[in-house]
């Protein structure tokens, strides 16, 4: 009963390093979402890829790229690991894209950029 | 863009009364989902409200969809020690089709129960 299985847990980055972060869900949703959670600003959408094959940028998408790598897999890679991308950062997944189905999300990355 | 608020930011309360949280938006929204977050982990689904108007119960969770689509509230009774988290409202915006429905987020409810 995995759901949306996310790794690492934790990740302590030097400035200017790269990194990917993974996410992976059993659910055979179609709709994958990356966010980050600040502390007093909930959680903000960084990327979204509604199907198979298409990706989209949320609102804070600088800094980040990513990848859907196939229905179940999708990554979330920093080139060049700033400060500021210190944060919790959530990966979930939904039926559909577009539609009404609620989003559930994994246990979370913690990333912190020295 | 969207701008949830949420309130109250926290609330500390003692084991067995009741709690009232609401969320509004600048925008109306066609579908309103309350999640909660325990430490460590990522939010779960609470209730997901889907028509204007709408009251939906979950065991001692209460939410409704606000008439004008641009509110909502949660409401626990009886509070219990699990009960304390972060309680997140978002609101969805889907257009259909291929359109994304976008999620946006308040920006929380931190709920501590003292037994």
């Amino acid at each position: 009963n995995a759901g949306v299985t996310q790794t690492p847990k934790f990740q302590v980055l030097k400035t200017g390093q790269s990194m990917t972060l993974q996410c992976a869900q059993d659910m055979n949703h179609n709709s994958m979402y990356w966010y980050r959670q600040d502390p007093g600003m909930g959680l903000r959408l960084i990327y979204y890829s509604a199907s198979e094959g298409t990706t989209d940028k949320g609102e804070v998408p600088n800094g980040y790229n990513v990848s859907r790598l196939n229905k179940r897999e999708f990554s979330l890679r920093l080139e060049s690991a700033a400060p500021s991308q210190t944060s919790v950062y959530f990966c979930a997944s939904s039926e559909e894209d577009g539609g009404y189905q609620p989003q559930h999300f994994g246990d979370g990355t913690r990333l912190s950029i020295l | 863009g969207q701008q949830l608020n949420q309130s109250p930011q926290s609330m500390f309360i003692q084991e067995g009364e009741d709690v009232s949280m609401n969320c509004t938006s600048s925008s109306i929204f066609n579908t309103w989902l309350w999640y909660k977050q325990d430490p460590g982990e990522g939010p779960v689904l609470l209730i997901a409200l889907y028509k204007a108007g709408e009251l939906t119960s979950n065991g001692r969770l209460t939410a409704q969809f606000g008439i004008t689509r641009k509110d909502s509230f949660l409401n626990i009774s009886a509070s219990i020690p699990s009960d304390v988290g972060i309680y997140f409202c978002a609101g969805q915006l889907s257009a259909g089709g291929t359109s994304y429905g976008k999620l946006t987020f308040g920006q929380g409810t931190i709920l501590t129960v003292h037994p």
